[in-house]
């Protein structure tokens, strides 16, 4: 069983580029989270999808940022114009339903952005 | 609230002692709570888990233990072991997802 799944492990950018950072969730999760870590942090939330559904975006930066989960294939994670503050770890996790007592988020190994 | 950390606070233990990780949560809504384990260039690792209703629970070399009256989550590991060496982050939810508050961690060594 393949967990959950990111790509590119490691992104490197310019300033004014695209970022795509992608996320393949455990085979039958539906649900999708989003958070993004500096050094030496914890990580910090995001964005919550379900399929084709933007649940709780409150964590995502007013621009450049956006997230999709379609209905076929992964969910991704799009910065434009990136930045030198953009650089960081991003992390995705999923999980088959909302929080319940006999299930469990399985995040991912993450993306790490360098803009350079 | 959110916090900013410079550096990581960080743990020595020795080879086969006990360790003690604490952490302050910020929202006394906050219903469940959840360790996770972090190596160098991984994502975070499940570890254990305790809903609000509960004071204490016991997993494999791990007890969490939770105060909700000041806010105070630990984490102990019984005979810790060089592989035991991470960042351990506790985190919280209070809406029913997995869209979890962090704390800022801390870094554990394990001396041989």
């Amino acid at each position: 069983n393949a967990g959950v799944m990111q790509n590119p492990r490691h992104l490197v950018r310019r300033r004014g580029q695209e970022a795509r950072l992608r996320c393949s969730p455990v085979k039958g999760h539906s649900h999708v989270y989003w958070y993004r870590q500096l050094p030496e942090e914890g990580l910090k939330f995001m964005v919550y999808l379900q399929k084709e559904n933007i649940i709780d975006e409150s964590g995502m930066p007013k621009e450049r940022f956006s997230a999709e989960f379609p209905k076929e294939g992964p969910s991704i994670l799009r910065i434009q114009q990136v930045v030198r503050g953009d650089s960081a770890a991003y992390f995705c996790a999923s999980s088959p339903t909302t929080r319940g007592p006999d299930t469990e988020a399985f995040f991912g190994q993450g993306t790490r952005l360098t803009v350079v | 609230g959110e916090s900013v950390g410079l550096h990581l606070p960080t743990l020595s233990v020795q080879e086969g002692d006990n360790s003690i990780i604490n952490c302050a949560y910020s929202n006394s809504a906050s219903d469940y709570f959840i360790w996770y384990k972090q190596e160098s260039g991984k994502g975070p690792q499940f570890i254990i888990d305790i809903r609000s209703n509960m004071d204490k629970r016991q997993g494999q070399r791990v007890t969490v233990l939770l105060n909700k009256t000041v806010k105070h989550l630990s984490l102990q590991i019984a005979a810790t072991q060089p592989g035991d060496s991470a960042v351990y982050f506790c985190a919280e939810d209070s809406s029913g997802t997995y869209k979890y508050i962090f704390g800022t961690g801390t870094r554990l060594k394990v001396l041989a």
